[in-house]
């Protein structure tokens, strides 16, 4: 069973700050992985996808890695900004899994002015 | 594009009381989902729907119906409401599946006394 861990749990970081997020996986046998933002009180909001043939993705100040062998993805955000505070989760798609997300419990990240 | 709505918004049940969620997506997605998020717990799947007139069954099932019967719309029933379904219900969508990016809904917060 795919289970998908986010360490910390919470982050709080000066305003200017690069930072980064990690997220493990324990089956390697993965389609993509994704990171979400999700603001307090709201729903999910997609920041980028990964597929499992990938390295990497960059939007903006976001960068987000993944090594699929050893079942890791970071997500490093730059210049971090106040703005940015909020709760960042990951989530693979298993092969043979349906098609479906698992997620991570996430990260909350603070970014302090 | 309203994207993906939820309707309602927030809702108080007395246990055993039934009520219906309804989804709405008009971005002409195959995929939608219902998922549930509870603290510590993360999100996890519900029920999802891999086109008009199909549903199966998530991680968490028990206690829940689902229903597809327009591409758009994705109804997920609580027959008899109790305190341990108490949470935050979430519907995504996607166009083909896990491959693609899902595209969440503000949520629907349930409080079951």
């Amino acid at each position: 069973k795919q289970e998908v861990t986010q360490i910390p749990a919470a982050l709080s970081v000066p305003e200017g700050e690069n930072l980064v997020l990690n997220c493990s996986f324990t089956d390697s046998a993965i389609y993509n992985l994704q990171w979400f933002r999700q603001d307090p009180g709201k729903g999910l909001t997609s920041l980028l996808l990964i597929q499992s043939s990938q390295r990497e993705q960059t939007s903006g100040r976001l960068n987000a890695s993944l090594d699929k062998s050893s079942g890791r993805s970071t997500l490093y955000i730059a210049a971090s900004q106040p703005g940015d505070s909020a709760t960042y989760l990951c989530a693979v798609v298993t092969q043979g899994g349906s098609e479906k997300l698992v997620f991570g419990k996430g990260t909350k990240l603070t970014v302090n002015p | 594009n309203a994207g993906v709505t939820q309707t309602p918004k927030f809702r108080v049940l007395k246990t055993g009381q039934s009520m219906t969620l309804l989804c709405a997506q008009d971005m002409n997605h195959e995929y939608m989902y219902w998922y549930r998020q509870d603290p510590g717990m993360g999100l996890r799947l519900i029920h999802y729907s891999v086109g008009e007139g199909t549903t199966a069954k998530g991680e968490v099932p028990d206690g829940y119906n689902v229903s597809r019967l327009k591409k758009q719309n994705f109804l997920l029933g609580l027959e008899s409401a109790a305190p341990s379904q108490t949470s935050v219900y979430f519907c995504a969508s996607s166009y083909l599946g896990g491959s693609e990016t899902q595209y969440f809904g503000p949520g629907t917060r349930l409080l079951v006394l």
